[in-house]
């Protein structure tokens, strides 16, 4: 049982938009920033979202994120197939004990 | 190039002991926190154990406190995990990560490593 809750699975068509949520508590997400990960099949996870809401150099602004109270949410606007893929939040419950969510498998119709 | 490169996963018996190295390049790796993160089969990720960039904050998920020690030598740009007592719940593809703010104990993790396997069966 992972300490963040996410769906375990999301999907929309080619074009489409699609949210993922992530859950958690005033120890978590409630008091630090939240960061999301993208693992294609095979691969080793990639950051996608820091600090909330902010992309690194290379990650389209197709892909956002946002952050309310113990919940956060990523977006990604016009679905591509090559976004399928498993999708992780991640943040802290204190200094040096990082947490994840389960993960969302994203299937694009 | 900036790379994290595992390895010393491989097959070892319940209660034996494994010991694993990631050896970091192409950036200042004494400046940087590094973080272990495993994934079960078929499973998510699961925070393992971090530690600072001058090894003096240094902090353990539940499941594995007291059976592993992470350490790391910056003088050779390596971040170690020491696994002791393992259990078969142990068996996962462990990555390293680097954090990405220079100093800081935590953070996002802005670099991973391909991960090496670790299955632990009789």
């Amino acid at each position: 049982q992972s300490v963040l809750t996410q769906p375990p699975s999301v999907s929309a068509a080619p074009g489409q938009k699609v949210t993922i949520s992530c859950s958690g508590s005033s120890s978590n997400i409630g008091n630090n920033y939240v960061s999301w990960y993208q693992q294609l099949p095979g691969t080793a996870p990639k950051l996608l979202i820091y600090d909330n809401n902010k992309r690194p150099s290379g990650i389209p602004d197709r892909f956002s994120g946002s952050k309310s109270g113990t919940s956060a949410t990523l977006g990604i606007t016009g679905l591509q197939t090559g976004d399928e893929a498993d999708y992780y939040c991640g943040t802290w419950d204190s200094s040096l004990s990082g947490v994840f969510g389960g993960g969302t498998k994203l299937t694009v119709l | 190039e900036v790379q994290l490169v595992e390895s010393g996963g491989g097959l070892v018996q319940p209660g034996r002991s494994l010991r694993l190295s990631c050896a970091a390049s192409g950036f200042t790796f004494d400046d940087y926190a590094m973080h272990w993160v495993r994934q079960a089969p078929g499973k998510g990720l699961e925070w393992v154990s971090g530690i600072s960039w001058n090894s003096g904050s240094i902090g353990y998920a539940d499941s594995v406190k007291g059976r592993f020690t992470i350490s790391r030598d910056n003088a050779k740009n390596s971040l170690y995990l020491q696994m002791n007592s393992l259990r078969a719940e142990d068996t996962a593809l462990y990555y390293c990560a680097k954090v990405a703010m220079v100093v800081a104990a935590s953070g996002y993790f802005d670099l991973w490593g391909r991960g090496t396997l670790v299955t632990v069966s009789s």
